[in-house]
């Protein structure tokens, strides 16, 4: 399995919801990347976490809140969120050999 | 401070010309990786090349062809003879250890768009 898959693929939530994100790769890659894509703009990148640990946090606010409950998974708790949120968040694992992405997960607050 | 600049925000051909999309980085570490990624309107991030720091060797593949020069800190991208399904926004990115941990940390992007 070479693939990250991410799911779901587009989630329109209110500003009050609480949500996740989900993303899963069976590579065996030991280091999980959350980044946040707005129009227009490149992939910033937001969480790195390393053997299942919390290894960079880009100054993210605290309504988004990484996880990581084992070496395949990755999950993005998201809670009152703002509309500037909006925006196509991609998953990532691997390292300088090389990186999958998720085909990304498209969210509209609203 | 940019680590990656890829000067050229925009970039319009007619289908058949030859493009390069310049790519310069900024790294103190000795060992680092470039790619380039390709992301069609559909929004994957399309996979196109990795580089090690020691590797200089150009490559081509197919109508695709990368210039890695260390000495100008430049890894270009050429696309000769240029298609329709080229149009895309294209990403250079550079990995390093330093204080992002070997994340891919990217340029703000050419997008490219060939007109027939």
């Amino acid at each position: 399995d070479t693939e990250v898959t991410q799911t779901p693929k587009h989630l329109v939530m209110g500003m009050t919801n609480k949500k996740s994100l989900k993303c899963e790769q069976h590579m065996g890659h030991r280091a999980m990347y959350w980044y946040k894509q707005k129009a227009k703009k490149p992939p910033e990148l937001m969480f790195v976490y390393s053997y299942e640990k919390l290894s960079i946090n880009e100054s993210v606010p605290s309504r988004f809140s990484p996880e990581c409950p084992n070496s395949s998974l990755l999950n993005l708790h998201l809670h009152a969120l703002q509309p500037e949120d909006s925006a196509l968040y991609l998953c990532a694992s691997g390292r300088g050999y090389g990186y999958t992405f998720g085909s990304g997960t498209r969210l509209t607050v609203v | 401070a940019q680590k990656v600049t890829q000067a050229q925000t925009e970039i319009s051909v007619v289908e058949k010309e030859d493009v390069t999309l310049d790519c310069v980085y900024e790294t103190r570490d000795t060992t680092y990786y470039l790619f380039w990624y390709k992301q069609p309107p559909s929004g994957e991030l399309v996979f196109l090349i990795r580089r090690n720091s020691f590797d200089e060797q150009n490559e081509i593949s197919g109508r695709y062809s990368w210039n890695f020069q260390k000495s100008t800190s430049s890894f270009n991208f050429t696309i000769t003879a240029s298609q329709v399904v080229d149009s895309a926004v294209y990403f250079c990115a550079l990995s390093e250890l330093g204080n992002s941990g070997y994340a891919l940390n990217f340029g703000k992007g050419t997008s490219l768009l060939v007109t027939p």
